[in-house]
């Protein structure tokens, strides 16, 4: 079955500073791979999706994250926080036929330190 | 254009009563999921509707939890009788398709509080 693992269930940065949110997939074959952000008391949004189209993928609100085989990751990444970033990362995977059937992560909860 | 709308927003019950909660998907979305969020945890699929069928439901605890999308368009999901351990924020999903490169549009969840 497919399942990621997030490294770091909480992560603070500086405002201003590189974020780093972790995520290690398992998987025979390359999947399909997702990151969604939950503001509190909201439903998610997605910020990304790979599709083996590139392995570096640009999101929303200046995310964008890099598909490694080798290392079986997808980490998400933006140069400088900022205080509106601060919410919880979903890292999610899914098969790439038939329905789409998402496989959610734990989470990172990230903290912007002003 | 419209989100996913659900309600209500948050419920409190006592163990063994029964609660249900309803989700209207964006227009014109074939696909509808429901999923089960636990603190700390991530979303945990429960259900998935294409249209009125019901394509995958292996995660749904079937002695206890119902769901019914009779015309294909709006969901209601039940649990009857509740626990404490399904005491969770019950977030409903829908997308165009359900291929699987859609993007899912999350509505607001039901915070669901059993005592």
């Amino acid at each position: 079955a497919q399942s990621v693992t997030q490294l770091g269930s909480h992560v603070s940065v500086s405002e201003g500073a590189l974020v780093l949110l972790r995520c290690n997939y398992s998987s025979s074959v390359p999947p399909y791979l997702f990151w969604y952000v939950q503001y509190p008391n909201q439903g998610l949004q997605l910020l990304l999706k790979y599709t083996s189209a590139a392995t570096l993928v640009k999101g929303i609100n200046g995310f964008e994250a890099e598909f490694k085989k080798s290392e079986t990751s997808f980490h998400l990444t933006k140069p400088s926080a900022h205080m509106s970033d601060a919410a919880e990362y979903f890292c999610a995977v899914s098969d790439t036929g038939g329905y789409q059937k998402v496989t959610f992560g734990t989470g990172t909860k990230l903290q912007v330190i002003p | 254009e419209a989100g996913v709308a659900q309600s209500p927003r948050y419920k409190i019950i006592e163990k063994r009563q029964s609660v249900a909660f309803w989700c209207n998907p964006i227009s014109g979305h074939a696909t509808l999921y429901w999923y089960q969020q636990i603190l700390g945890q991530g979303p945990k699929l429960l259900i998935q509707f294409q249209n009125n069928g019901v394509v995958d439901d292996s995660q749904l605890p079937k002695d206890r939890f119902s769901a019914e999308r009779l015309k294909g368009v709006d969901s209601t999901l039940k649990i009857q009788p509740a626990k404490l351990e399904d005491s969770a924020v019950y977030l409903c999903a829908s997308s165009l398709a359900g291929g699987p490169l859609e993007t899912q549009y999350f509505g607001p969840g039901t915070r669901l509080l059993v005592l």
